[in-house]
């Protein structure tokens, strides 16, 4: 049972480029989320679903595109990195409502 | 809108003394509160939660919290704090009125002196 796995867990972009950051879990949990940490503003929540063919966004989603073909993955595509989305990644899953949020070790993006 | 408020971004306690982590926070609705913890590169572990019910709950590691409606808190607290402790603590707080998003606080470094 690996939980929340996500790829890759560096990745260094230039400015203008895309790429896409993978997200999978195998607790068939319906809820699936990206966060982006930024030192000294917790986690802010980019986009979410709550289940497969549903998403939708969150606090930050500006830059940022989601899907949700499947119950256990649910990646986050940047279409043309900006510096500004430099940061750290972070997808979590829960399965019922007020279940805890189970995370992935996260993937730290550094766009130049 | 939902906030969370961490008020302390450090904190530095030595090893054995107490510790309380503050959160407060501000939601229309009946919340669901967790408190998390984060080693440098490392994703977040939950350290415990409350739901409903007894309004002291008991988490990982020696953890434990208190929700207090009439404050609007979760208080972290842990008796004897041990090195291993040192690392980031977020407070997190949802709703099912509010889609079951987490909003977190911004966190507490602890450090721990030895």
């Amino acid at each position: 049972n690996a939980g929340v796995t996500q790829t890759p867990k560096f990745r260094i972009l230039k400015i203008g480029q895309s790429m896409t950051l993978q997200c999978t879990q195998d607790m068939n949990h319906n809820y699936m989320y990206w966060y982006r940490q930024d030192p000294g503003m917790g986690l802010k929540l980019i986009y979410y679903s709550v289940g497969a063919g549903i998403t939708d966004k969150g606090e930050v989603p500006n830059g940022y595109n989601v899907s949700r073909s499947t119950t256990e993955d649910f990646p986050l595509r940047l279409e043309l990195a900006a510096p500004s989305q430099t940061s750290v990644y972070f997808c979590a899953s829960k399965g019922q409502d007020n279940s805890p949020l189970h995370f992935g070790n996260g993937t730290r993006l550094t766009v130049t | 809108a939902q906030s969370v408020t961490q008020p302390d971004i450090h904190i530095t306690v030595s090893e054995g003394a107490s510790l309380e982590l503050r959160c407060n926070y501000s939601y229309g609705a009946t919340p669901y509160l967790f408190w998390y913890v984060q080693s440098p590169g490392q994703g977040l572990q939950l350290l415990l939660k409350y739901f409903s019910g007894d309004t002291l709950v008991q988490g990982i590691k020696g953890f434990e919290a208190e929700f207090k409606r009439s404050q609007s808190s979760f208080n972290l607290r842990k008796p004897s704090v041990h090195w291993s402790d040192a690392a980031e603590y977020f407070c997190a707080v949802g709703a099912r009125e509010y889609g079951n998003k987490l909003v977190f606080g911004a966190g507490t470094i602890l450090r721990v002196k030895s």
